[in-house]
């Protein structure tokens, strides 16, 4: 089974530029997160669909960043402008959402730099 | 608030066993998640705890107390390649995952 995929595996931009990202969940997985991992730090979950509908946005710096996940499988999380403080390392993962355990499956995830 | 807790930095011996611990204070309990991240790569998942008790799997072993708001993560028989970082999560109420900052392991020959 293909597990989480990301894109690109590295980014590097200036201040007020932007950038995207994109996550293609495990096939069949309903529900798709999207996190920031900043170095020495847990990640935190920035969004949250449940097919393509948004379930958890409160984390999300909207006034910068967006995502979508129009067909209800793939996403994209977009920056614009960037600033230095969204150096990070941006995780998408997926999850059946059926019964208890509700195990999220992670991406190798995209590192962002921001100069 | 939601607060987790876990010591940034552990260092053990191959062969031996380290207990990585977790506390933890959120709004409402659905369960507690370790994952195992190496430098790097994706985080993968190791354990699940959502009742008291302990929980064993292969050489990885976790426990949860939640009336303590405590868990920890057991590893045995440490191999040079469980040299990571692990995550200690809890779910909430609202079904999210609240991550701890991760302790990083060292396993040293």
């Amino acid at each position: 089974e293909a597990g989480v995929a990301q894109s690109p595996r590295y980014k590097i931009i200036e201040k007020r530029q932007s950038v995207a990202f994109w996550c293609n969940p495990i096939s069949g997985h309903a529900t798709l997160y999207w996190y920031q991992q900043i170095l020495g730090q847990g990640p935190k979950l920035l969004i949250q669909f449940q097919n393509n509908g948004v379930v958890d946005d409160s984390q999300l710096p909207k006034d910068r960043f967006s995502a979508e996940r129009l067909k209800g499988v793939d996403s994209t999380l977009k920056i614009q402008p960037a600033k230095l403080e969204d150096s990070a390392v941006y995780l998408c993962a997926s999850s059946l959402m059926r019964g208890d355990k509700n195990i999220q499956y992670f991406g190798a995830g995209t590192r962002l730099s921001v100069l | 608030g939601q607060n987790i807790d876990q010591p940034t930095e552990m260092t053990a011996t191959e062969g031996a066993i380290v207990q990585i611990n977790c506390t933890y204070q959120t709004s409402g309990f659905n369960g507690l998640f370790w994952y195992q991240q190496h430098a790097g790569e994706a985080p993968t998942f190791l354990s699940y705890n959502v009742l008291d008790g302990l929980e064993e799997k292969g050489r990885f072993s976790s426990f949860l107390s939640r009336s303590k708001g405590y868990s920890y993560l057991l590893l045995k028989e440490l191999q040079m390649k469980d040299s990571a970082s692990y995550l200690c999560a809890v779910k909430g109420n609202t079904g999210k995952l609240i991550f701890g900052q991760g302790t990083t392991l060292q396993v040293k020959p």
